[in-house]
C-alpha cells in the first residue's frame, strides 16, 4: 500500500516554543491530507484538512493561528504548533488519500508524540 | 450524540474465543466504512473495509446495516496478537472525504 511518512516521531519542547511536524506521501500525490490529534485513551479527533495550494480547513474549536498548516506541494504538509503549552501534549497523526484512486483507504503517518514541558 | 459510537470495552476474552464489536453512526450520508486496528502508541492500520454485502478476511468478518446505521466486526479464533484497539471509521464519499473515528474498542486476548 501507499506510504505516508511523518517526522519527527517524538519531540519534547519547552513551553512557549514552536514545533513543526512534517507529513510526506512517498509514492503518491496527496492533494488532501488530514491532521488528527489523539489524547490518551481517546479517539483520533480531526483537527484540520490540509489542501494543496490553498488554506487549510479547520474543525470547530481548533485554533488556526495556533496550529499552522502548510501544504505547499502534492507530497508534503506541515503542522506547526505555535507557542506550545503543556495541554498541547498529545499524539499528532497525519493521513493522506490518493484521491485519483477509486480506493478510498487513507494511509497514516507513524504519528508524532509531542510533550511540552 | 457522537457521530460514531463504539463500546470502549475492554473486552477480555480467552484465546480461541469469538468476539464481536459493534459500531453505530449518525450521518446517513456516510458512504465508506472501515475497521482500523491501533496498537498502543502507534498509528492506526487498516484492518478491512466494510461493504454493503458484508465481507470476510480470514478470521475477520465485517457487516454493514445501512437501515440501522450499524457496523459490526467479528473475530473468530482469537489470537494473543489480536489484542489491540479496534476503531470504527466512517467517511462520506464526496467532499473532503474526511474520516470520522469512533472512540475505539479495546480487546485483550488472554492466554
Amino acid at each position: 500500500g501507499a506510504v505516508v511518512s511523518q517526522h519527527p516521531s517524538w519531540v519534547i519542547c519547552k513551553s512557549g516554543t514552536s514545533v513543526k511536524i512534517e507529513c510526506r506521501s512517498l509514492d503518491f500525490q496527496a492533494t488532501t491530507m488530514f491532521w488528527y490529534r489523539q489524547f490518551p485513551k481517546q479517539s483520533l479527533m480531526l483537527m484540520a484538512t490540509s489542501n494543496e495550494g490553498s488554506k487549510a480547513t479547520y474543525e470547530q474549536g481548533v485554533e488556526k493561528d495556533k496550529f499552522l498548516i502548510n501544504h505547499a506541494s502534492l507530497t508534503l504538509s506541515t503542522l506547526t504548533v505555535t507557542s506550545a503549552h503543556p495541554e498541547d501534549s498529545s499524539f499528532y497523526i497525519c493521513s493522506a488519500r490518493d484521491l485519483r484512486s477509486v480506493n478510498t483507504e487513507a494511509f497514516f503517518g507513524q504519528g508524532t508524540r509531542l510533550t511540552v514541558v | 450524540r457522537k457521530e460514531v459510537e463504539q463500546d470502549p470495552g475492554p473486552f477480555n476474552v480467552p484465546e480461541g474465543a469469538t468476539v464481536a464489536f459493534n459500531c453505530t453512526y449518525s450521518n446517513s450520508a456516510s458512504q465508506s466504512f472501515f475497521w482500523y486496528r491501533q496498537d498502543c502508541r502507534k498509528e492506526p492500520k487498516l484492518l478491512m473495509s466494510v461493504y454493503s454485502s458484508g465481507n470476510e478476511d480470514g478470521r475477520f468478518t465485517a457487516q454493514l446495516n445501512r437501515a440501522s446505521q450499524y457496523i459490526s466486526l467479528l473475530i473468530r479464533d482469537s489470537k494473543l496478537s489480536d489484542s489491540a484497539t479496534y476503531l470504527c471509521v466512517v467517511s462520506p464519499l464526496s467532499g473532503t472525504y474526511k474520516y470520522i473515528f469512533g472512540t475505539g474498542t479495546r480487546l485483550k486476548v488472554l492466554a
